[in-house]
């Protein structure tokens, strides 16, 4: 069975300071891991993936994501948060040995609050 | 640019009633799915169509019915709604790869009392 794992529900950061939202994983493949970021009354807005390739994936808004397989994780990063990053943010994890899109398994959400 | 539309985005309904929500999608993706999102417990899978005249239960499918009704569409049923399925329902699409992502719609907010 495939887990997603964001251990901290709320993350507090100044704006202009560097943020990371953590994330951790567990598939019995190779794994294809997905950020989404949700605005208050809105739908998962899509904001980067690692497939293969460079550990350091870029994304949109000035977010970057660093896979790291040995850990099992895929942080979540930004150099400066603005406050209009303040949204709850997803990290997902589907097998890449399914062949199919079937499950994409969802973390519970990180809860990110830039202030002032 | 539509992308995935969900309809309605509020609902009441009371214990028993039944309801159908609607999903439907303009980007030609081959793989639609139903989640529910409830505090704490992130998105949990419903039912999702691989492809046109085809569906599957997902992790959470009890009290719940889809129809993938052609390409564009695919629909979720309650038939007779319960206090538990109160949640924020979310409707996506996709390509049909497993490394692709997902464009999920803006959510309907179903209350059940």
């Amino acid at each position: 069975a495939q887990s997603v794992a964001q251990p901290e529900d709320q993350v507090n950061v100044a704006e202009g300071n560097p943020l990371t939202v953590k994330c951790t994983y567990s598939v019995s493949g190779n794994p294809y891991l997905f950020w989404y970021v949700q605005y208050p009354n809105r739908g998962l807005q899509f904001l980067l993936k690692y497939i293969t390739g460079d550990n350091l994936v870029k994304g949109s808004y000035g977010f970057e994501a660093e896979f790291n397989k040995s850990q099992t994780s895929f942080h979540l990063k930004k150099p400066s948060a603005l406050v209009s990053d303040s949204a709850l943010y997803f990290c997902a994890v589907r097998d890449a040995n399914t062949g199919t899109a079937s499950k994409l398994t969802f973390g519970t959400g990180t809860r990110l609050q830039v202030t002032l | 640019n539509a992308g995935v539309t969900q309809t309605p985005k509020f609902q009441v309904l009371k214990t028993g009633q039944s309801m159908t929500l609607q999903c439907a999608q303009d980007m030609n993706h081959n793989s639609m799915y139903w989640y529910r999102q409830d505090p704490g417990m992130g998105l949990r899978l419903i039912y999702y169509s691989a492809s046109e005249g085809t569906t599957d239960k997902g992790e959470v499918p009890n009290g719940y019915n889809v129809s993938r009704l052609n390409k564009r569409e695919f629909s979720l049923r309650l038939e007779s709604a319960a206090p538990s399925q109160t949640s924020v329902y979310f409707c996506a699409s996709g390509y049909g790869t497993a490394n692709t992502e997902a464009f999920f719609g803006q959510g309907t907010r179903l209350t059940v009392v």
